[in-house]
């Protein structure tokens, strides 16, 4: 089993369509979760990260945390073709070591 | 703006020769930074951690030997791929931590490597 799973992509939404991205870890003790998003040739950009249970809202994204079920999810909504690019989920260890998942691969149709 | 720099961002080299990445981090001290590579289409992996003042931490299946760090400051660390081959063509990619090692991860931008 992976440390970090992302739901298998491609993801394809309309464009002004909610996506949504899932993410498991394996890590129990795990603290902080993160997600970025990587333009293709392009070093990852962070979007959002979110330490305690339950929602955490910037603009048009959602990060949703649920520790008993090792589950982080990020909602986009009303998607743009600018939203397009691969999302990495990063789980952060106690000693502060990071670990991705594979990434999902989003596309926004306009 | 940017909080991490990387330089070069590009590099094209010939079989055998060295190759040196520096990542810098940008008003703001780091005594842990983060070396990745990724390949094509593939997640990022961790190659090893940057300690200033101390050894580099390697993660398994990283030949420190080949993959030279030095944390020369508390905004420099610098990571050198010795006798490049074809195969260590990849995206290097260094991050930082703002706020110590538990916060979030800045990513420099990456340096591209080609190995003739």
């Amino acid at each position: 089993q992976k440390e970090v799973e992302q739901n298998s992509g491609p993801l394809s939404v309309p464009e002004g369509a909610i996506a949504s991205l899932n993410c498991t870890y394996s890590d129990r003790g795990s603290q902080s979760f993160f997600w970025y998003r990587q333009y293709s040739g392009k070093s990852p950009e962070l979007i959002m990260f979110i330490y305690s249970n339950g929602d955490k809202e910037d603009g048009r994204f959602t990060a949703q945390l649920n520790k008993a079920s090792q589950y982080v999810s990020l909602l986009i909504r009303d998607s743009q073709p600018s939203d397009s690019a691969t999302y990495l989920c990063a789980v952060m260890s106690n000693a502060g070591k990071s670990t991705f998942g594979d990434g999902t691969t989003l596309t926004v149709k306009p | 703006g940017a909080v991490v720099s990387q330089h070069p961002s590009w590099v094209i080299c010939k079989s055998g020769t060295s190759v040196k990445i520096e990542c810098r981090s940008l008003d703001f001290q780091a005594t842990t930074m983060f070396w990745y590579r990724q390949f094509p289409k593939q997640s990022l992996m961790l190659m090893a951690t940057s300690n200033e003042g101390s050894k580099a931490t390697y993660e398994q299946g990283v030949e420190k030997d080949k993959f030279l760090i030095n944390h020369a400051s508390l905004t420099l660390s610098t990571l050198t791929v010795t006798s490049a081959h074809p195969e260590d063509s990849s995206f290097y990619i260094c991050s930082a931590p703002r706020g110590g090692p538990s916060e979030t991860q800045y990513f420099g931008p990456g340096t591209r490597l080609l190995v003739l």
